[in-house]
């Protein structure tokens, strides 16, 4: 079984740049959250995709923006970079059942803004 | 809103020492509750969780019990090893209008295990 896999591990962009970040989920999974993580601190829910729909989000702003696709694999958005973008990008995969269902991780993509 | 507060690191012990991390929670409904660890260089683990009041989740040793009364689910080790060092988060799930389950997370505990 394969587990969440993300693209790319690294990757170095100015202020005012967009970027896409890439998510596989588990097999099976029909459900991908993304979460940032600044450094020293626990990951913030960004949004969550069902079944290629948005199914909820938390406070960032409309610039961070997202995809997914058939094969449940995703994408996230970043437009108009800021400093403070700078983070760890975590994706989670789950199989949406109900209340409770386990996320399963992948290993992030760090994001650094200059 | 929902959070998570968990007692601030790093938490500093000797191997085969008794681990408490605690970990207390505001939240509207009745959420679901998690324990995540992320080693170094790695992404999260579900270390454990717990969905109901009074459920105890446990794995590898680790423990920890759902306490509605206290808002709490304070992680429990009885003898630690130098592999447990690593940072531990506490989490939440509660569902929103939309039914999106997204993790709140407390700012993660920094354990060190020295042997």
């Amino acid at each position: 079984e394969t587990g969440v896999t993300q693209s790319p591990t690294h990757l170095i962009k100015t202020r005012g740049q967009q970027v896409t970040l890439r998510c596989s989920s588990q097999s099976g999974h029909n459900t991908v959250s993304w979460y940032q993580q600044a450094l020293g601190q626990g990951p913030q829910f960004i949004f969550q995709y069902y079944r290629e729909e948005e199914n909820g989000r938390g406070n960032f702003p409309p610039r961070f923006s997202g995809l997914q696709f058939p094969n449940y694999s995703s994408e996230l958005n970043v437009n108009a970079l800021e400093l403070d973008d700078s983070a760890l990008y975590l994706c989670a995969s789950s199989l949406k059942r109900g209340l409770g269902d386990t996320q399963y991780f992948g290993p992030g993509t760090r994001l650094t803004v200059l | 809103g929902d959070s998570v507060t968990q007692m601030e690191g790093p938490v500093t012990l000797s191997e085969e020492a008794f681990l408490t991390i605690n970990c207390t929670y505001t939240a509207t409904g009745y959420p679901s509750l998690f324990w995540y660890v992320q080693y170094p260089g790695e992404g999260l683990q579900l270390l454990l969780k717990a969905t109901k009041a009074d459920d105890k989740g446990s794995n590898k040793g680790f423990e920890a019990t759902y306490r509605k009364e206290t808002t709490s689910f304070h992680l429990e080790k009885g003898s630690v090893q130098v592999s447990d060092s690593a940072v531990y988060f506490c989490a939440l799930s509660e569902q929103s209008g939309g039914g999106a389950d997204g993790l709140t997370f407390g700012k993660g505990t920094h354990l060190i295990i020295q042997p």
